[in-house]
């Protein structure tokens, strides 16, 4: 499988305290971008970080990109009992399909 | 920015029926969309890209004859469950490419398919 893996699985915090989540891939890409997911809901696009950059911000969320080491974090500051959600990352290869592949997710839950 | 719908939100229906899901770009054109199904607590596996005009190309692993794509027009990609069975039980969101303005993807909300 081509799926890429985020770490940690799981996550839990308390409100106010930062998040952090890690995501490896495994080919050469485009784009990454992150979602959040809410339960049984669907996907929250969040930022897109394009293979040319290194560093996004948006709001409370920073995203990193190292494409040597095939990796992106994603920090969310100041972190808020709303941004209980499971987060992914998803991967757009350079074959230029668009064809979008996705992390295992981390499972985020900010404790008021 | 673009959107992308889906109908149903959510069905239930008896093993060995078939059901159709449709997803539409109610805003741009999508020459291509892409089916993707979830299990409870887990990631969204890709099931096959759906072309306007030709074939679907489906992901190793995916039944092509269960799972039948047709990518009517350019803003309508259907998927049809056909002789479903509870282990088709999922959570299936489409997607589709903003084409020639970025990579980015705009999802539909999902479709939550129950089998008896």
């Amino acid at each position: 499988s081509q799926q890429g893996e985020e770490d940690p699985q799981a996550l839990s915090i308390q409100e106010g305290e930062n998040a952090t989540m890690n995501c490896s891939y495994k080919t050469s890409i485009n784009n990454l971008q992150w979602y959040r997911q809410n339960s049984g809901r669907g996907l929250v696009h969040l930022i897109l970080i394009r293979s040319n950059e290194r560093e996004k911000h948006s709001g409370r969320l920073r995203v990193t990109l190292d494409t040597s080491k095939k990796s992106s974090s994603l920090l969310i500051t100041a972190s808020r009992a709303a941004d209980t959600a499971s987060y992914f990352c998803a991967t757009a290869t350079t074959s230029g399909t668009y064809k979008y592949i996705f992390g295992t997710g981390t499972r985020l839950k900010v404790l008021a | 920015g673009a959107v992308v719908s889906q109908h149903p939100s959510w069905v239930i229906c008896k093993s060995g029926t078939s059901v159709k899901i449709e997803c539409r770009s109610l805003d741009f054109q999508a020459t291509t969309m892409f089916w993707y199904r979830q299990f409870p607590k887990q990631s969204l596996m890709l099931m096959a890209t759906s072309n306007e005009g030709s074939k679907a190309t489906y992901e190793q692993g995916v039944e092509k004859d269960k799972f039948l794509i047709n990518h009517a027009s350019l803003t309508l990609s259907t998927l049809t469950v056909t002789s479903a069975h509870p282990e088709d039980s999922s959570f299936y969101i489409c997607s589709a490419p903003q084409t020639g303005i970025s990579y980015e993807q705009y999802f539909g909300p999902g479709t939550r398919l129950t089998v008896t």
